[in-house]
């Protein structure tokens, strides 16, 4: 089973400084996704990728596959970026069925102005 | 937009009740899963479907059943339901491989 630790698990930070959030998971995968939940519960899937860099908006998200390790990054991060971050890797065998995600413990961002 | 929903947000049952927990998904997904959220352990899967009438354990299936008689549909059950399945429950679904959509969650308080 994939171990998937995530760090920090807390961080508070100002507005407009950039933000790391790392993953690192123990197996071969194949795909590693970045989810976002808000107070009230509701989880959106900001990534998924399995290999290089992905952009949208002020997200970058990066994989290396060979060192099992990804990182979220926020550019110019602002109060409505405040949120639990959750890394989360698909199996990596691939053959039908539907695997369930394992997550990591989440890291809760707060931005404060 | 896909969209999938749970049917209640907030629920309160007694120790021992039935309980149903409804997920929709409009999109055609084939696969649909069911999480529960719990301070310090994180998501944890209890169980999936990769197809109608098809359901797979996940890690921590005990005290829960699902149904899907139909694409859209994923059902969770518990049978009787016990104080230590009080949770936040998560419905998700994905295409085949693809990126999975979640649902708003539904926080059930079991007394």
């Amino acid at each position: 089973k994939n171990e998937v630790e995530q760090s920090p698990q807390n961080l508070t930070a100002q507005e407009g400084e950039f933000i790391t959030i790392n993953c690192s998971y123990s197996v071969g995968i194949s795909a590693l996704h970045w989810l976002q939940q808000h107070p009230g519960g509701g989880i959106v899937s900001l990534f998924m990728l399995s290999s290089g860099k992905k952009k949208h908006g002020r997200l970058i998200a990066t994989i290396n596959i060979q060192e099992k390790h990804s990182s979220l990054h926020i550019t110019a991060s602002h109060p409505r970026d405040s949120a639990v971050y959750i890394c989360a890797v698909s199996p990596g065998y691939s053959g039908g069925g539907a695997d369930g995600l394992t997550f990591g413990k989440g890291t809760h961002l707060i931005i404060q102005p | 937009d896909v969209k999938v929903t749970q049917s209640s947000r907030y629920l309160v049952k007694r120790t021992g009740e039935k309980v149903f927990l409804e997920c929709v998904q409009d999109m055609d997904h084939e696969n649909m899963f069911w999480y529960r959220q719990d301070p310090g352990l994180g998501l944890r899967l209890i169980y999936f479907s990769y197809d109608v009438k098809m359901k797979e354990k996940g890690d921590i299936p005990e005290g829960y059943s699902v149904s899907r008689e139909k694409k859209e549909r994923f059902s969770l059950i518990l049978e009787s339901a016990s104080t230590n399945q009080t949770s936040m429950y998560l419905c998700a679904s994905s295409p085949g491989g693809g990126k999975a959509f979640f649902g708003q969650g539904t926080r059930l308080t079991v007394v």
